[in-house]
């Protein structure tokens, strides 16, 4: 059964370094986005991704953050300058289209801030 | 905007007992609304999504949810609660416009006694 994955699954980094989160969607999807869960609390919606551009980000998404499709298969999420508060787990997901289906997500990304 | 509130952050059931997690939604539109349970260290699993095709939503692993538009609840229930079941769960609703990012509630732990 195809899935999402993302790697790596635990990063840890020291304040004011640049990570990149990977995640690799399902194949045919057409719609890709990030979330984030700060440990303990929900999970937050960081950006969407279509058709090669964002098309909807949250206020949490700041010009810290960027996304990238380089290559028809890899989707990554980029920290520049990574905060203490930037700590938490990190979930890309994949949808085929439309809003009846379902977003697949991967096993996250644990990202500790030091 | 569109919200959903989980009445609960903790419910504890005695294994083979009713399971019952109420979820109140908020949309000025028909809803998309999904149920997803996430077990410790893991990532975010569907448990079944209500897309107007029936109000009475059957999901994995005996769970099922009852869309009421006149309560705007999403509960999730489960005739007998197994210890397997013990996880946290979480509703969610996704914007059916724009990129249908998904808006997840802060989530319920399910506590499963022997």
């Amino acid at each position: 059964e195809p899935e999402v994955t993302q790697t790596p699954s635990h990063q840890v980094t020291q304040m004011g370094q640049e990570v990149i989160l990977r995640c690799v969607p399902i194949s045919n999807h057409l719609y890709f986005y990030w979330y984030r869960q700060i440990l303990g609390q929900k999970v937050e919606f960081l950006v969407s991704f279509y058709n090669n551009e964002i098309s909807e980000k949250s206020e949490i998404f700041d010009d810290q953050f960027s996304v990238e499709r380089p290559d028809g298969s890899n989707f990554t999420l980029k920290i520049r300058s990574t905060k203490l508060e930037d700590s938490a787990m990190y979930f890309c997901a994949s949808m085929a289209g439309g809003p009846y289906n379902e977003q697949f997500f991967g096993p996250g990304t644990r990202l500790t801030v030091l | 905007a569109q919200s959903v509130t989980q009445l609960g952050s903790h419910v504890s059931v005695s294994e083979g007992a009713l399971v019952l997690l109420r979820c109140n939604y908020s949309s000025s539109v028909p809803p998309y609304l999904f149920w997803y349970v996430q077990y410790p260290n893991q990532g975010l699993q569907l448990l079944l999504k209500y897309t107007s095709a029936a109000t009475l939503v059957k999901g994995i692993n005996g769970f099922e949810a009852e869309f009421k538009k006149s309560e705007t609840s999403f509960h999730l229930t489960k005739p007998s609660a197994h210890m397997s079941d013990a996880a946290e769960y979480f509703c969610a609703v996704s914007e059916g416009t724009g990129g249908f990012k998904t808006i997840f509630g802060a989530g319920t732990r399910l506590f499963v006694k022997a």
